[in-house]
């Protein structure tokens, strides 16, 4: 079983719509999670830490369950630039040094 | 502010030769690391450093060395490139908090697209 899970999509959205998609993981001592935004051909880039309380950054929003292992990420009133893959990121403690990377889930944002 | 720079951006290698990516970073980070990115696989850690003169193996680390001689500098080798080491490779660097890296960000160089025939 992959440490990091994600529907790959993609998710084909109109602008102003919602979109949410989850990711799961396997250890279940995980400590820190994080969404990364690559965008095509590029380098991915942080777009926010998951907080255990769940956290709002503008349109997105990030939500942690820890019974059933996984982390969500909503964004509200989509935008063409919102068109990437988002990468679901776990640290766990055991592996204090490695980021385990799900493989994305696209994201096609249509006028 | 160059943060973390990686070249080549791209290189075609024959089966057999070898070659050195190149990785450095200006912000004094402890951490460095390289993944290989394929389709439907993610980021795969190939090798990691927590510091000068130290490194470890990441979960795919055959076929590749590293080095850190310098907190800036963190080449990856290619000793005898195969077919199956086609991919897009990024480099990535991280402040250390202590001994953890578990809440800080990743910042990764612009990626290799490396092909191998």
């Amino acid at each position: 079983r992959k440490e990091v899970e994600q529907d790959p999509g993609p998710f084909n959205v109109p602008e102003g719509a919602t979109v949410a998609f989850n990711c799961t993981y396997s250890n279940s001592a995980s400590q820190s999670f994080f969404w990364y935004r690559q965008d095509c051909r590029k380098e991915p880039k942080l777009l926010m830490s998951v907080y255990s309380s769940g956290n709002e950054d503008g349109r997105f929003t990030a939500q942690l369950n820890r019974a059933s292992q996984y982390i969500s990420l909503l964004i509200r009133d989509s935008k063409l630039s919102d068109s990437a893959t988002y990468l679901c990121v776990v640290i766990a403690p055991l592996n204090d040094y490695k980021l385990s990377f799900g493989a994305g889930t696209t994201v096609t944002v249509r006028a | 502010n160059a943060g973390v720079t990686q070249t080549p951006k791209f290189q075609v290698l024959k089966t057999g030769q070898s070659m050195t990516l190149q990785c450095a970073q200006d912000m004094n980070h402890e951490y460095m690391s390289w993944y290989r990115q394929d389709p439907g696989m993610g980021l795969r850690l190939i090798h990691y450093s927590v510091g000068a003169g130290i490194t470890d193996q990441g979960e795919v680390p055959n076929g590749y060395n590293v080095s850190r001689s310098t907190t800036e500098d963190f080449p990856l080798r290619l000793l005898s490139a195969a077919p199956s080491q086609t991919s897009v490779y990024f480099c990535a660097s991280s402040s250390l908090q202590g001994t953890q890296i578990m809440n800080t960000e990743a910042f990764f160089g612009q990626g290799t697209r490396l092909t191998v025939v």
